[in-house]
């Protein structure tokens, strides 16, 4: 199955400041890109994704960008808020394997 | 039915029982996912089915642990012999297909005492 790297593992940042998660993957056949946000003691919910005949998504405050050649995609959250505290997880497909989340904290 | 559902959402067992998990995905999703997560860390990817189909497995799923999918709707997922590093939250997702957004349940924490 595909192999999802994710770093960091944990990121903190100050409120108003942006805030990078990068992800690898190994698997060249991988061809969508979902980013998962998880607050505590909640379900894990989608904020983005990415197919692969695109190399950048944007939304909002959130945008993600897909480089195939590498191999890796990464997801950049803007002007941070307290609210965006949470973990973060990068999956691949076809199995929908994730990666080991980045815990986000904004401080304010 | 508007999202997944799982039951029961809580359970505590005696090591060596053996346990069943029930997940209910959204109707018309034939692809169903089953994950392990333990506090700070990502869901562990533990199986996967398309339709009544198991189409992977983990390695990390030992031979304690089954799933199954008989009709292609709802999923099972049992644990024998229950051990205490089985204590976890166990998660279920489904999508309507490959390449799409996958809807988790609100999962089923394990205790194992």
């Amino acid at each position: 199955g595909e192999n999802v790297e994710q770093h960091p593992s944990t990121l903190s940042v100050q409120e108003g400041d942006s805030a990078v998660i990068k992800c690898t993957y190994s698997d060249s056949a991988s061809n969508y890109f979902p980013w998962y946000k998880q607050e505590l003691g909640k379900r894990p919910q989608l904020i983005i994704d990415i197919r692969s005949n695109v190399g950048e998504k944007k939304d909002q405050r959130i945008a993600v960008t897909l480089n195939k050649t590498a191999k890796h995609f990464s997801l950049h959250i803007t002007e941070t808020q307290p609210e965006d505290s949470a973990v973060y997880f990068c999956a691949a497909t076809g199995d929908m394997r994730f990666g080991a989340g980045t815990r986000l904290t904004v401080k304010p | 039915d508007t999202g997944v559902s799982q039951n029961p959402r809580h359970k505590i067992t005696k090591r060596g029982q053996n346990v069943t998990f029930r997940c209910d995905p959204i109707s018309e999703h034939n692809r169903l996912y089953w994950y392990r997560q333990t506090l700070g860390q990502g869901p562990e990817f533990l199986t996967y089915f398309q339709n009544e189909a198991q189409l992977e497995k983990s390695r990390l799923l030992s031979d304690r642990f089954s799933a199954e999918r008989p009709k292609g709707s709802f999923s099972t997922l049992e644990i024998q012999r229950t051990e205490q590093g089985d204590s976890a939250m166990y998660l279920c997702a489904s999508s309507s297909s490959t390449n799409t957004e996958a809807f988790f349940g609100q999962g089923t924490r394990l205790t194992v005492v």
